[in-house]
């Protein structure tokens, strides 16, 4: 059964970089694609941005000039950076896998618990 | 990007009887379509894919209908444990977006 578990700093100062890893337990992390999603406190979810294991991304047009995702296939975890935080970053991180082999376009079927993150000076 | 628009924000039906959630699509999205639900401190977990399809293990009270930019999610003969937030989400196209959710309580 594939598990997937968020680790990382839970506070940070503004203008720093956010940090995360997610490690996949229990199941390759090769011919899945892998998602980053947000929450804030309170509010909804917001997609950050996807990796497959060839190195091609996509992520949010809001985000897309501070985050950088990467897959590291040999240690089967997958790296969040999100750079110049401000506190409208503070959120619950989760990563997440896409259902189907191959596909990007899929609903997400698995996800990690998720990990706080508080961006406060 | 699409945005997707969920209604009514809460809703709170009793024990026994039937929830209907409804979710809007800015743009065609064809059948793809997925509800989550989410209760406090807990990810969110898939019920429904494929606008229709029930995820592994989810109930049959749960069920999904729709296509095109409307969607509905229906909860037939609520359970306590149905009390939650649920959350639909378009995998048309990147960028995936969710609607805002809708806060279902039971009385």
């Amino acid at each position: 059964q594939v598990q997937l578990q968020e680790s990382g700093p839970g506070l940070l100062k503004p203008s720093e970089t956010l940090s995360l890893t997610c490690t996949v337990s229990g199941g390759s992390i090769s011919n899945y694609y892998w998602s980053w999603i947000r929450q804030p406190p309170g509010k909804g979810l917001e997609w950050i941005g996807y990796i497959y294991r060839s190195g091609s991304t996509n992520y949010n047009p809001y985000l897309k000039s501070r985050v950088t995702i990467s897959l590291d296939t040999s240690s089967n975890q997958l790296s969040l950076r999100l750079t110049s935080v401000t506190a409208a970053d503070t959120a619950v991180y989760y990563c997440a896998r896409s259902k189907l082999l191959f596909s990007p376009d899929n609903p997400f079927d698995i996800w990690g618990q998720g990990t706080m993150v508080t961006v406060s000076a | 990007e699409i945005v997707m628009t969920q209604s009514p924000a809460t809703l709170s039906v009793s024990p026994g009887e039937r929830a209907t959630l409804s979710c809007r699509a800015s743009q065609i999205v064809s059948d793809t379509l997925a509800w989550y639900q989410q209760k406090p401190g807990q990810a969110p977990r898939l019920l429904i894919f494929g606008a229709s399809t029930r995820a592994t293990g989810i109930p049959a009270r749960f069920s999904g209908s729709g296509s095109g930019t409307e969607f509905t999610l229906t909860i037939s003969s609520l359970q306590s444990e149905d009390s939650a937030v649920y959350y639909c989400q378009h995998y048309s196209n990147w960028p995936y977006t969710f609607g805002q959710g809708t806060k279902l309580e039971i009385k």
